[in-house]
């Protein structure tokens, strides 16, 4: 069973459209994060979020995290052919040491 | 410091035989964590070292897996007796104990069982 869903699975999509890419747990997070990562190479650290309600930008990239803390997302605008990766969410549990990841979100942005 | 390093990227084997991968971490980091990665899937987490110490191992870790993090630095993995389903990406990450939850990757070694 994985405790955090990404949704969706898959994504094509042309440059300079925008997208938004979700993950969703029915347990609380103490903290969230979000990587990228692209064949051959290990997660690379984007964003973490640690309070409900909470906005992250980075350039074109907007991250939210619930105000449950059950749930963040990840909004990209006039998305670049470099933008192209697997987005792996990943959250920690209060109190835990292990981090918890979801499947992925892999993107394809054709030019 | 360049990051988080894994040697050897590759490494071919065949079944029944044992490898070690080794990782270097970030100089500063006194976490590091190992995970292993399948196709289409996220990093599942396998074994935990605070400093020296192994403080939190995953049922996924079998007994023909063993972890160690001799003097607190560099960690080395070792699969025994190899099976096919050990194919995978074997990840190393390190982290400051103040922000333990944001994990600095290495590239991965990437293991194939024939």
């Amino acid at each position: 069973t994985q405790l955090l869903e990404q949704s969706p699975q898959f994504l094509s999509i042309q440059e300079g459209e925008n997208l938004t890419v979700y993950c969703n747990s029915s347990s609380v997070f103490s903290s969230l994060q979000w990587y990228r990562q692209e064949p051959g190479e290990g997660p690379v650290l984007l964003v973490t979020v640690v309070t409900g309600g909470e906005v992250k930008k980075l350039k074109r990239l907007t991250f939210q995290f619930g105000d449950a803390r059950k749930d963040s997302s990840l909004h990209i605008t006039a998305a670049q052919p470099g933008d192209t990766g697997l987005y792996l969410c990943a959250g920690a549990r209060s109190g835990g040491f292990k981090t918890i990841f979801g499947a992925g979100t892999r993107l394809f942005v054709k030019a | 410091d360049t990051g988080v390093s894994q040697d050897p990227r590759h490494k071919i084997t065949k079944r029944g035989q044992n490898v070690t991968f080794r990782c270097d971490p970030i100089s500063e980091h006194n976490r590091l964590y190992w995970y292993r990665q399948t196709l289409g899937q996220g990093p599942e987490f396998l074994t935990y070292f605070q400093n020296e110490a192994q403080l939190e191992k995953s049922r996924l870790l079998s007994d023909r897996f063993s972890a160690e993090r001799p003097k607190g630095s560099f960690s080395t993995l070792e699969i025994q007796r190899t099976e096919q389903g050990d194919s995978a990406m074997y990840l190393c990450a390190s982290s400051f104990t103040g922000k333990a939850y944001e994990q600095y990757f290495g590239p991965g070694t990437r293991l194939t069982v024939t």
